[in-house]
């Protein structure tokens, strides 16, 4: 079975700009979750969604959203773009079949984004 | 506030001999403790984890770990380490309480040299 797919795998973008990320979770699981991880940091927890509803939300301003869509793919957008959000954008996935706080998550590649 | 430490940034170890790496948490009400293991370029990939019972869990690749209310920690171990286990590592928690999330420590590089 294929893992958690991400696109696109790259992306450089200018001060300013919106971006689009993309994320496909594992046949069969329902959640997706979206983390940023900095150079030299552990990754930090951005959105929780289950059912196309967020269930969870980090310490993230209100230029990040993201969404679920009924076959559970997801995206994540972030609007006029600051320096500090070059990253490595992490998607996971997870069952939800009962308590998500247990659950394990599949993490993707990741998309890494650079903002000049 | 909940949080995640690992408190050192890098380990070395020689092949064949055991490792640890480190890690404490702090959160409100009964934890839920992960490992998750990355290597250059790529997602993070998960080793084990503890909801309840047995305080040893056993993971994949060889790995284990022991969880310490007390001392709340949750070490990672590996009785051999090898050359391949090079590679950086996060705990991580999901608290008991409040609104889904997971807290990742910052990470610690594991260097196994042959």
């Amino acid at each position: 079975d294929a893992g958690v797919t991400q696109s696109p795998t790259h992306l450089i973008k200018t001060r300013g700009q919106q971006v689009t990320l993309r994320c496909s979770p594992i046949s069969g699981h329902k959640s997706v979750s979206w983390y940023q991880q900095v150079l030299g940091q552990g990754p930090q927890f951005i959105f929780q969604y289950y059912e196309k509803e967020e269930r969870g939300r980090g310490n993230f301003p209100d230029r990040f959203s993201a969404r679920q869509f009924p076959n559970y793919s997801s995206e994540l957008n972030v609007n006029a773009l600051l320096l500090g959000d070059s990253a490595l954008y992490l998607c996971a996935s997870s069952l939800a079949s009962g308590q998500m706080r247990t659950d394990t998550q599949y993490f993707g590649p990741g998309t890494r984004l650079t903002v000049l | 506030a909940q949080s995640v430490a690992q408190p050192e940034d890098q380990v070395n170890v020689a092949e064949g001999n055991p490792l640890t790496v480190k890690c404490t948490y702090s959160v409100s009400g009964n934890p839920y403790l992960f490992w998750y293991v990355q290597y250059p370029n790529r997602g993070l990939q998960f080793l084990l984890k503890y909801i309840t019972g047995d305080n040893l869990v056993k993971g994949s690749y060889g790995f284990e770990a022991e969880f310490n209310k007390s001392q709340t920690s949750f070490h990672l171990k590996k009785p051999s380490a090898l050359v391949s286990d090079s590679a950086l590592y996060f705990c991580a928690v999901s608290p008991y309480t409040g609104g889904f999330k997971t807290i990742f420590g910052a990470g610690t590089r594991l260097f196994v040299k042959a």
